[in-house]
C-alpha cells in the first residue's frame, strides 16, 4: 500500500518568511500527487496537482510544489507567506485516481 | 453549484448504537469517496463508487460498516454497533475526473 510523509507537523513563520513544506510518497510507479489546505473552520480544498509534465506546479495563492521522482518527494513552496496562509496543509497521493493516500498534515502558523 | 454537503455535521450517540451519516455530492460527479479523520491524521480512505457501484473498500471497513449509493447521487454510510474506537470526523468527497471536493464532515463521538 501506498504511504504519504509529511515530516513538518507543526510550522511557525513570521509573515514575508519563506515556506517550504515537505512530502514523500512510498509508490515508484506513476503517481498522481496533490496539497490540499484547510483553513480554520473550513473544508479541504485543493491547493494545486501535478499528474504529468512540468514538474514544477503552480497552485492557487502563490503556492507551487516541485515533483522530484528520483527522490519520491513532492514538496509544497511559497515565497513569502501571509497571515490569511494560517492552516493545515495536506499532501495526497494517487495511483488511479481511485484510492487517495493523504498524509497526516502539517499545521502552518504564520504570525503577523 | 453548491458544493459538497453532509449530514448531520454532528452526531453523539452511545456505544453500541448505531448511526447512518448522508452525502450529497455535486450534481452530476459519478464519483464518491468517504474517509475518516482522526486527530492529528489526514483522512483515512474507507471506500469510493463510481456512479451506484462501489468498486473499492478499505480493510479499515470492517464489517459493521456498510455504505449505500443506490442512485449513483447521494450515499449513505452507516456503522453499527458504534464503538468508542469509531469516534472521527467522516468526510465525503466527489468528483467527476481527477479533483475530489470535500464536504464539510460528520463529526462522530461515541460516548
Amino acid at each position: 500500500a501506498q504511504s504519504v510523509s509529511q515530516h513538518n507537523h507543526h510550522v511557525i513563520l513570521s509573515e514575508a518568511a519563506s515556506l517550504e513544506l515537505g512530502c514523500n510518497y512510498s509508490y515508484g510507479g506513476t503517481v498522481n500527487l496533490f496539497w490540499y489546505v484547510q483553513y480554520p473552520g473550513q473544508h479541504l480544498q485543493l491547493l494545486l496537482k501535478y499528474f504529468s509534465g512540468d514538474p514544477l506546479v503552480k497552485g492557487i495563492k502563490g503556492f507551487e510544489a516541485e515533483f522530484i521522482k528520483s527522490k519520491f518527494s513532492f514538496n509544497l513552496r511559497k515565497p513569502s507567506v501571509q497571515w490569511s496562509d494560517t492552516a493545515e496543509y495536506f499532501c495526497a497521493v494517487n495511483e488511479n485516481f481511485n484510492k487517495f493516500y493523504f498524509g497526516s498534515g502539517t499545521k502552518l502558523n504564520v504570525k503577523p | 453549484d453548491t458544493g459538497v454537503s453532509q449530514d448531520p455535521r454532528h452526531k453523539i450517540t452511545k456505544r453500541g448504537q448505531n448511526v447512518t451519516f448522508r452525502c450529497d455530492p455535486i450534481s452530476e460527479h459519478n464519483r464518491l469517496y468517504w474517509y475518516r479523520q482522526t486527530l492529528g491524521q489526514g483522512p483515512e480512505f474507507l471506500t469510493y463508487f463510481q456512479n451506484e457501484a462501489q468498486l473499492e473498500k478499505s480493510r479499515l471497513l470492517s464489517d459493521r460498516f456498510s455504505a449505500e449509493r443506490p442512485k449513483g447521487s447521494f450515499s449513505t454510510l452507516e456503522i453499527q454497533r458504534t464503538e468508542q474506537g469509531d469516534s472521527a470526523m467522516y468526510l465525503c468527497a466527489s468528483s467527476y475526473q481527477e479533483t475530489q471536493y470535500f464536504g464539510p464532515g460528520t463529526r462522530l463521538l461515541v460516548l
